[in-house]
């Protein structure tokens, strides 16, 4: 069975920092794929970045980066240069090679400082 | 392009009684699936549709149930609602290639139900 765990419950940081959304997996699987969603308070969930397992670069969209440790089953978020419309939840998610069904984790809430 | 629609946003209802969600896709996606947000239990999957077809199921009770149209829209109904199926139900939509892999999932803005 997939696990996805994200041991963070809370974090702050100051506006225009770099933060990191610690998340590992467990799978048994060999292809799969990892993704991170922001949760604001309206509720819906919005897509950030997504790496699959046989990626070899770390993924890389804007001001976020996926650090992506394979064999210590690790897909950490990167925002770098944090703004206060950051602040959020935060979701880690993987599924299977052919997509559809997505464990998530139990999320981090992000608060951004001015 | 459209995102994903939901409707209705909020709902209240009492206890035994049916409800019926509805959820419009990006256009083009095929791919709808739907999961139960609640404070408790976090996001959990309850089901995928594809080209009408159901084809992934989490581990929820019978009472809810769901199905695709041709046109891709989904709906789900959740049948003898209890207080604990309260929550906010999302549903995603994702695009899909010729084999069916199906790629990230793009959300609506949720349904809240609440049960009384």
């Amino acid at each position: 069975a997939q696990k996805i765990t994200q041991t963070q419950p809370g974090m702050f940081v100051q506006e225009k920092e770099a933060v990191t959304l610690d998340c590992t997996y467990d799978t048994s699987d060999q292809s799969y794929g990892l993704f991170w969603y922001k949760q604001p308070s309206s509720g819906e969930m919005i897509f950030l970045i997504y790496q699959g397992s046989y990626d070899e670069q770390n993924a890389t969209e804007g001001r976020y980066s996926l650090n992506f440790q394979k064999a210590r089953k690790s897909a950490n978020l990167v925002i770098s240069a944090s703004q206060l419309g950051d602040s959020a939840m935060y979701f880690c998610a993987m599924s299977r090679h052919e997509g559809g069904k997505l464990i998530f984790g139990q999320g981090t809430e992000l608060s951004v400082k001015p | 392009k459209a995102g994903v629609t939901q409707t209705p946003r909020y709902l209240i209802k009492t206890r035994g009684q049916q409800v019926t969600l509805s959820c419009s896709p990006i256009s083009g996606h095929r791919s709808v699936s739907w999961y139960q947000q609640t404070p408790g239990q976090g996001l959990q999957f309850l089901f995928e549709y594809f080209s009408e077809t159901q084809r992934n199921k989490g581990n929820f009770p019978g009472r809810f149930s769901g199905r695709q149209f041709s046109n891709s829209r989904s709906e789900m109904n959740v049948s003898t609602l209890e207080l604990g199926d309260s929550a906010l139900y999302l549903c995603a939509s994702s695009s899909t290639t010729n084999s069916g892999r199906s790629y990230e999932q793009y959300f609506g803005p949720g349904t809240r139900l609440t049960v009384t």
